[in-house]
Order: C-alpha cells, then structure tokens, then sequence
C-alpha cells in the first residue's frame, strides 16, 4: 500500500522568511513518482513539480527547490524568501509503477502555509 | 486550452435526491479518476477509470457510481446523497503510462443537507 505523510498541519512564517515543508512517503514499489501540487484559497490544484524515484538530483525553480532523499523516504520541498501570494495549502502525492499503484495518486494531509506580511 | 471541466462547480442538495457530476476532458487521456478533499484528510481517490468501460474503485468508492461511455466524459453519480458526501469533489485525467500526473478540475463543492 501507498502512505504519503506530511506531519505539519499549519505552518505560519512572516514574509520573506525561508520555509520547508515536510513530506515522507511508504511505497512497494521500486520505481514510483511524487509529486507537489498547491492549492491557494481559490480551491484549484495547481501541479508544482514531479520526480521519479530513480533521479535524486535536487531541484530549484526560482524560490522553491526540492529535496528528494530515497534513503530517508522524503521529498521535502523549501519556500526560500517567502511571500504573501505563497500562502496556500500544499499537497505532496506519489505515484506507483504497476497498474493498481499507479492508477492512483495518493495524497498526503497537507499542510496549510500562511505568510503574514 | 488543455482542460478538465467539471461542472458545477457549486451545489446544494437535498439528502437522498440523485445527482450527477459531471467531467469532461479534451486531452484524449486514457486515465480519469474522481477525488474527494475533507478537512485533516488530503484527497481520497473515490474511482477511477483506465479507458472505456474499464472502472475500477478507489479508497472510497460507498454511495457513488460512475460510467466511462465515452473517453471524455466521466460523471459521478450520488443515487442517495447523505451529509457525509458534503464534500470538495476533483476530477483530474491523466496520459496513460506511469508517471504521468493528473490534470485536475477546478472542484465541485457539494453541500448535501
């Protein structure tokens, strides 16, 4: 089975600060795929990034940057100089390989972000 | 534009009165799948389907139906809604392969008093 946990509920940083958002998963199977999605106060799910378990190599895109640690089971994803447009709620979901893991994204809790200016 | 849509995107029902949700895609994904989103929950996958004809459940499945006639189109049905179905709905689709993430509508927030 597919657990994705993301152990901080809410998070409240003030602008400008750096933030890191936790996510830890459990999977079976030997290739699979996380993802970051975020939802602002709209409701919509926008995508952020997808990384497959086969390529560890962090990532940035401008301020946000990934930090993906199969050892530890971990994909956590860093805000750096944060602001308010940031302010929403994040999902990380993984993915697996085969039919049944894969047809399903499984998403963790999420965690509430809100940047105060 | 590369799109889900999913209609409506507000409703407020009766319990026990059918309804219908419905979801469209104009990306030729083989893969559709409902979610539902509950406070301190994430996204619960409720169906979801591989092509045609082929639908299989998600972790929640109890109370709803759905139907995959046509690869755009992939309604959920509540025959009898009940306040517990009060709920932000998402349906996403998604290319076939693994790996591919999901496209996601912009949510149906259904209220069942």
């Amino acid at each position: 089975a597919q657990k994705v946990t993301q152990a901080q509920t809410e998070i409240s940083v003030v602008e400008k600060e750096d933030v890191t958002l936790d996510c830890v998963y459990e999977t079976r199977d030997t290739t699979y795929y996380l993802f970051w999605y975020k939802q602002p106060p709209s409701g919509e799910l926008v995508f952020l990034i997808r990384r497959n378990s086969f390529d560890e190599q962090n990532e940035i895109s401008g301020r946000y940057s990934w930090n993906f640690q199969k050892s530890t089971s971990s994909f956590n994803f860093t805000i750096t100089a944060s602001q308010v447009v940031d302010s929403a709620v994040y999902f990380c979901a993984l993915s697996g390989e085969r039919e049944t893991s894969g047809s399903r994204l499984t998403f963790g809790e999420g965690t509430q972000l809100t940047v105060n200016p | 534009e590369a799109q889900v849509t999913q209609n409506p995107r507000y409703l407020i029902t009766v319990t026990g009165k059918k309804l219908t949700v419905t979801c469209s895609q104009n990306m030729n994904h083989e893969y559709m799948s409902w979610y539902r989103q509950d406070p301190g929950l994430g996204l619960r996958q409720i169906y979801y389907s591989m092509n045609v004809e082929v639908t299989d459940k998600g972790d929640v499945p109890e109370g709803y139906k759905v139907s995959r006639k046509e690869k755009r189109n992939f309604p959920l049905i509540l025959e009898s809604p009940s306040p517990n179905q009060t709920s932000l709905y998402f349906c996403a689709s998604r290319r076939w392969g693994a790996g591919w993430g999901y496209t996601f509508g912009s949510g149906t927030r259904l209220t069942v008093v």
